[in-house]
């Protein structure tokens, strides 16, 4: 069974700039959560998407927002990009909370 | 509120030392799942365990086990006989409210280095 995939794998982009990532999950996972990884705020939960329909939501600003469509696939937008939104962002598919699959995660560096 | 503690930042041993990660939790919850990921420097989490609030049973996989007490609300990880191969980021985590979502809230996790 393949894992789950994160396009791109790598990102630099400067500030004021958007970005959107992706995330292929597992087939037959429904859930996709988003998560960010910086060195001074470890990794922090973004939000969650299950059925194409947000169930939870991280304490991020507006700009971070992301969509799930019908089979599956996520994607997660940063608009007005800033300095501090380098980070890996990881994205984890599961079927419920007993099992999470990470992908490899997006390394966005902006400028 | 819900928190993760991982003491230790960094520890570094020699290969065949035993090595104890610490775990400690905060949660109001009485239904709660922990979880152990180790992070190798690709990147990408990789799950070795979890276990439910009312599951309080030791686990030992191979080299790997694991002390959870609820009564000190801590759940912490023993590498025994350490390798090489075990120099990783290591993250604890815990959910609340499983029946509402996927969330983990992650501690800030222990750098581990073994030095052959």
């Amino acid at each position: 069974k393949a894992g789950v995939t994160q396009t791109p794998r790598y990102l630099i982009k400067t500030r004021g700039q958007q970005v959107t990532l992706s995330c292929s999950p597992i087939s037959g996972h429904r859930s996709v959560s988003w998560y960010q990884q910086t060195p001074g705020q470890g990794l922090q939960f973004l939000f969650e998407y299950f059925s194409e329909t947000q169930r939870n939501k991280g304490n991020f600003p507006g700009r971070f927002s992301g969509r799930q469509f019908s089979n599956s696939r996520s994607e997660m937008n940063v608009s007005t990009l800033e300095l501090g939104d380098s980070a890996l962002y990881l994205c984890a598919s599961s079927i419920d909370i007993k099992s999470q699959y990470f992908g490899p995660g997006t390394r966005l560096l902006v400028l | 509120a819900q928190k993760v503690t991982q003491a230790q930042t960094e520890i570094s041993v020699v290969e065949k030392e035993d090595v104890t990660l610490d775990c400690v939790y905060e949660t109001r919850d009485t239904t709660y799942y922990l979880f152990w990921y180790k992070q190798p420097p690709s990147g990408e989490l990789v799950f070795l365990i979890r276990r439910n609030s009312f599951d309080e049973q030791n686990e030992i996989s191979g080299r790997y086990s694991w002390n959870f007490q609820k009564s000190t609300s801590s759940f912490n990880f023993t590498i025994t006989a350490s390798q090489v191969v075990d120099s990783a980021v290591y993250f604890c985590a815990l959910s609340e409210r499983p029946q509402a979502g996927t969330a983990l809230i992650f501690g800030k996790g222990t750098t581990l280095s073994v030095s052959s």
